[in-house]
């Protein structure tokens, strides 16, 4: 079993509705990132998190430290966020990003 | 700020050959990490470095890979006498404290390996 699982792994959506993407983690962390990837591109950090709730433009992420899961939410999505968008949590005991496999997201307009 | 820099974006090795990587991470930033990203995988922890100190190996194949993060320039990613395996996207990541500020990647470089 991976240490960080992602979910969906593919999710196609029509512009404007709400995307959630799921991660959990088996690990004890420091924290855990959310990252966007575009087909040949780099890698963009979107959020950094080790409590709570953070919000940019149309982006939110959230995190249950009790719980081991994290959230990704996109409103009033459009197609320019697609992309593939990854989890990745820093462990408590070394320094290595463990990175999820990514949830491949496509807006259609 | 120029960010992350990563060169080149793409490169082409014949088997056997060496492939040099090159990263320059943010200015001010001491902290460097280097991934891989096999075709259609997540990325994968290779080697943390800090100045002229490599933290963290574990990551790295045991042969023909190595790291370099010297006092002056950038930090090296080399593999030696390259095989199609090798053939992936490399990531750098630079921070000035990752634990606070996070990480920033450059845009990787493509190996090709034919």
């Amino acid at each position: 079993k991976n240490e960080v699982e992602q979910s969906p792994q593919n999710l196609t959506a029509q512009e404007g509705e709400f995307i959630t993407i799921n991660c959990s983690y088996s690990v004890g962390i420091s924290a855990l990132h959310w990252l966007q990837q575009h087909p040949g591109g780099g890698i963009v950090s979107l959020f950094m998190l080790s409590s709570g709730k953070k919000k940019h433009g149309r982006l939110i992420a959230t995190i249950n430290i009790q719980e081991k899961h994290s959230s990704l939410h996109i409103t009033a999505s459009h197609p320019r966020d697609s992309a593939v968008y990854i989890c990745a949590v820093d462990m408590d005991s070394n320094y290595q990003l463990i990175w999820g496999a990514g949830t491949k997201l496509i807006i259609k307009p | 700020n120029a960010g992350v820099m990563q060169n080149p974006r793409h490169l082409v090795r014949r088997r056997g050959q060496e492939a040099r990587l090159r990263c320059s991470p943010m200015k001010g930033h001491s902290h460097v990490y280097w991934y891989r990203q096999l075709p259609e995988e997540g990325l994968k922890f290779m080697v943390y470095l800090q100045k002229e100190n490599i933290i963290d190996e574990s990551g790295m194949p045991k042969e023909r890979f190595s790291a370099e993060f010297p006092k002056e320039g950038p930090s090296i990613l080399r593999i030696q006498q390259v095989v199609r395996g090798d053939s992936a996207a490399y990531f750098c990541a630079s921070s000035l404290d990752p634990l606070v500020y996070g990480y920033t990647f450059g845009s990787g470089t493509r190996l090709t390996v034919v």
